[in-house]
């Protein structure tokens, strides 16, 4: 059983278009998180949950909303899709909020922007 | 500004004999370092992590030391078997967050290589 799971893997969209990434964890975790890695593989946090509750939210456009329905599920939509957007983005989980509570991170979705 | 550095971008060693991955950091309110091991098409799984307040710490093959002075930190992996390929990140915590978030800050990954 896979711990993090996102979906889709891959996603080749054009600029302008609107897209949702989405994530599950099945671990019973309270927090949750979304990090970009971009070209230059640098992995960057973009937001963090606690049991529903956004509590980082690092410098993001707006165009980037993530939307926690449950505290199994994170999901990231992100409206108007610009190149700079592409970039590998992870989900990941942990049982706490502190830096001591191991990340599980999922696979990965690897978004394309043409 | 990058606030956590690994300057190697890739290090090759020899199945058995040790492996040395280094890390510097410039932010002095970092408190809590953490090691992450990444394979191809996969996410980052966590490695081993070491508190402000110690200067090592082992898990099995692996040794995290931190000279806080230096803002340096090393991986130390022994032996090293090819396994290890991975890349490996490391990561940084500031004292504000360490006991209420988790914002961690991430360095760039050192490449590691174990040939037979």
């Amino acid at each position: 059983d896979t711990a993090v799971s996102q979906t889709p893997k891959y996603l080749v969209t054009q600029m302008g278009n609107d897209k949702s990434i989405k994530c599950e964890q099945n671990l019973g975790h309270d927090t949750m998180y979304w990090y970009k890695q971009d070209s230059k593989k640098f992995l960057k946090i973009m937001f963090s949950y606690n049991n529903k509750e956004l509590i980082i939210n690092e410098t993001v456009p707006n165009r980037f909303s993530p939307k926690s329905p449950d505290k199994a599920h994170l999901n990231l939509h992100i409206n108007s899709l610009e190149l700079g957007d592409s970039a590998v983005y992870f989900c990941a989980s942990s049982l706490g909020q502190g830096a001591s509570y191991e990340q599980y991170f999922g696979p990965g979705t690897r978004l394309t922007v043409t | 500004d990058q606030q956590v550095k690994q300057n190697s971008p890739s290090l090759s060693v020899q199945e058995g004999r040790i492996s040395i991955l280094n890390c510097d950091y410039t932010n002095s309110m970092f408190d809590y370092f953490l090691w992450y091991k990444k394979y191809p098409a996969e996410g980052p799984t966590f490695l081993i992590s070491i508190s402000s307040i110690k200067d090592k710490n082992e898990d099995g093959r692996f040794t995290v030391f931190l000279n806080k002075s230096a803002k340096h930190l090393s991986l130390h992996i022994v032996p090293s078997q090819p396994g290890d390929s991975a890349v490996y990140f490391c990561a940084a915590n500031e004292a504000q967050y360490t006991g209420t978030a988790s914002k961690l800050t991430f360095g760039t990954g050192t490449r590691l290589q174990v040939t037979l």
